[in-house]
């Protein structure tokens, strides 16, 4: 079965700094990888989408790689800002025609002013 | 606007009883599904429905029913044989099979158990 794992649990870092957020996966037989952010009581975004045959996806300041031979995932994040505090969680689904995804344990990001 | 509505938002229960959480999708998703989320826990899959009318177990459906009576909602029914049912329910839904798959997620439904 897929495990994944995010590491550190939880990260803070003054504002303005560029940050990398981590996830690693056990089986690299993944179909796609997905990041998402979680505000404190509320569902989830989805952030960024990468297939197995792409190397990396870009949104705004938000930049996700993936590594499928060493099981990795990286979310870089440019020039943090306080309202980027949240928890992020990444996602693998290994089954392209079956709808499963298998979720982190997330990290959480406090971003301060 | 095209989304997920996931109700109530705060649910308290005694034990003993069922309660239904409710999901509906206005986005003509194929895929919907339920996770369950605790503290320092990933989301675990409770179940899974990918056509009208069909639905899988996850990982911990032990306690759980669900219905797919209609394409746009996935009830939820945390039943009295659920242990431990006090967690965030989280609905999400997807296009089905083989594509892109991007996950939208409702807001959640936070059950407590007196």
């Amino acid at each position: 079965k897929q495990e994944v794992t995010q590491i550190p649990a939880a990260l803070s870092v003054p504002e303005g700094e560029n940050l990398v957020l981590n996830c690693s996966f056990t089986d690299s037989a993944i179909y796609n990888l997905q990041w998402f952010r979680q505000d404190p009581g509320k569902g989830l975004t989805s952030l960024l989408l990468i297939q197995s045959s792409q190397r990396e996806q870009t949104s705004g300041r938000l930049n996700a790689s993936l590594d499928k031979s060493s099981g990795r995932s990286t979310l870089y994040i440019a020039a943090s800002q306080p309202g980027d505090s949240a928890t992020y969680l990444c996602a693998v689904k290994v089954n392209p025609s079956l709808d499963q995804f298998y979720f982190g344990t997330g990290t959480s990001l406090t971003v301060i002013p | 606007d095209g989304g997920i509505t996931q109700s109530p938002k705060y649910l308290f229960r005694k034990e003993g009883q069922n309660v239904t959480l409710s999901c509906e999708q206005n986005l003509n998703h194929d895929a919907m599904y339920w996770y369950r989320q605790d503290p320092g826990q990933g989301l675990r899959l409770i179940y899974y429905s990918q056509i009208v009318n069909d639905f899988q177990k996850g990982d911990i459906a032990e306690g759980y029913s669900v219905s797919r009576e209609k394409k746009e909602s996935f009830p939820l029914t945390v039943t009295s044989a659920q242990k431990n049912p006090t967690a965030f329910y989280l609905c999400a839904s997807s296009m089905a099979g083989v594509g892109a798959n991007v996950l939208t997620f409702g807001a959640g439904s936070r059950l407590t158990v007196l």
